[in-house]
């Protein structure tokens, strides 16, 4: 079973350089999730899609964008990549009948 | 925006030993989810708890939602070295679609034999 599918697994960008992390599930769920895990702060919301067709801001949405593509699918953008942005980016997506969200490995994002 | 005060912070303790962690938080929820996080991995779910007072076992893992449903706390018992990782707790006030998990900050434990 695939579940939660993220791509890339590892980044490194130049201040300033854009780039999209993918990610897709395959298990019908309506809810997707983007979240960040830096050190010691544990994992903060970025955004997330209720459902197809809506997106809505988390904890720490400031300098990333999303697209909910379909159903399966939902990207996350950083246009202009800073040093802060450096982290571990998780896609989730959830079962709505047991509140249980299903992550992807993770994305390890460098920005130099 | 909010998180859960999760503790400890880490641990180091030796093979066999019971664990014990806990999360608390300054709003309600209705459920409850532990989740834990082998390195390199995404996290994995554990516990799933919906009812105040809830007691939830999995294997050597026990789980309980907090009667005033602002605290959970997660038990492992006999550890073993596949027990390193961290473990995180989550809280939500509803399963609806709209609805978010709020996370805990961890808790990183670290098994010596």
């Amino acid at each position: 079973n695939a579940g939660v599918t993220q791509t890339p697994k590892f980044q490194v960008l130049k201040t300033g350089q854009s780039m999209t992390l993918q990610c897709a599930q395959d298990m019908n769920h309506n809810s997707m999730y983007w979240y960040r895990q830096d050190p010691g702060m544990g994992l903060r919301l970025i955004y997330y899609s209720a459902s197809e067709g809506t997106t809505d801001k988390g904890e720490v949405p400031n300098g990333y964008n999303v697209s909910r593509l379909n159903k399966r699918e939902f990207s996350l953008r950083l246009e202009s990549a800073a040093p802060s942005q450096t982290s571990v980016y998780f896609c989730a997506s959830r079962d709505t009948n047991t509140g249980e969200l299903f992550f992807g490995e993770g994305s390890r994002l460098t920005v130099l | 925006g909010q998180q859960l005060n999760q503790s400890p912070q880490s641990m180091f303790i030796q093979e066999g030993e019971d664990v014990s962690m806990n999360c608390t938080s300054s709003s309600i929820f209705n459920t409850w989810l532990w989740y834990k996080q082998d390195p390199g991995e995404g996290p994995v779910l554990l516990i799933a708890l919906y009812k105040a007072g809830e007691l939830t076992s999995n294997g050597r893992l026990t789980a309980q939602f907090g009667i005033t449903r602002k605290d959970s706390f997660l038990n492992i018992s006999a550890s073993i070295p596949s027990d390193v990782g961290i473990y995180f707790c989550a809280g939500q006030l509803s399963t609806g679609t709209a609805s978010k998990l709020t996370f805990g900050t961890g808790t990183r434990l670290q098994v010596t034999l």
